[in-house]
């Protein structure tokens, strides 16, 4: 079935360095991939997306790039704030429809 | 995110309970989901339902039923809870025809405990 692998499980970065965040996906269908952040006791929100037909996506400090042919993507998160410690879901669409296949999370700290 | 709420935040339970899980939206959305989340797991679909009248099983859906009450109100129903359902469980909604057709709003999640 479906699969999405993301590396690390956990990745602590100095206060102001950058932090990458790696995904695969199986479902050469897939053509929606959003990232999800989730702060301790809440659900986890959309911080960025990127659709299938773009290599690249920037939104002030967080970016993602997608490899359609590798079938990878990453996010990378510049200039790390502690408010940035939480846990990074990414996500992969199944085929063309609205369902996800999650990732199983990276727990990022960012330390003062 | 407040326009997606649910009940309770906290339940334990003992094994053999039946046990209903709430979820209630006032974003308007048509579609909604249930979610269970283990550590190291990630995030696994356990049922959707794109309207009142559509319901679909996800990639975790035994032992687990829901009924989707109206448009608004989304319930995910344990009928004999064991000690592998413990986990902390989310209600999600989105909306194709929004801004954002494939974001999904997650509410804040019940950590349910079976004892």
């Amino acid at each position: 079935g479906e699969n999405v692998e993301q590396h690390p499980s956990t990745l602590s970065v100095q206060e102001g360095d950058s932090a990458v965040i790696k995904c695969t996906y199986s479902d050469s269908a897939s053509n929606y991939f959003p990232w999800y952040k989730q702060e301790l006791g809440k659900g986890p929100q959309l911080i960025i997306d990127i659709r299938s037909n773009v290599g690249e996506k920037k939104d002030q400090r967080i970016a993602v790039t997608l490899n359609k042919t590798a079938k990878h993507f990453s996010l990378h998160i510049t200039e790390t704030q502690p408010e940035d410690s939480a846990v990074y879901f990414c996500a992969a669409s199944i085929g063309g429809t609205y369902k996800y296949i999650f990732g199983t999370g990276t727990r990022l700290k960012v330390l003062a | 995110d407040a326009d997606v709420t649910q009940t309770p935040r906290n339940r334990i339970t003992k094994t053999g309970k039946r046990i209903m899980l709430e979820c209630s939206q006032t974003k308007g959305h048509d579609r909604m989901y249930w979610y269970r989340q283990d550590p190291g797991l990630g995030l696994q679909l356990i049922y959707y339902s794109f309207d009142v009248k559509d319901i679909n099983k996800g990639e975790i859906s035994d032992g687990y039923s829901v009924s989707r009450q109206a448009q608004a109100k989304f319930s995910l129903s344990l009928e004999s809870a064991i000690p592998n359902q413990t986990a902390l469980y989310f209600c999600a909604t989105s909306d194709p025809y929004g801004t954002s057709e494939y974001e999904q709003f997650f509410g804040p999640g019940t950590r349910l405990t079976v004892l």
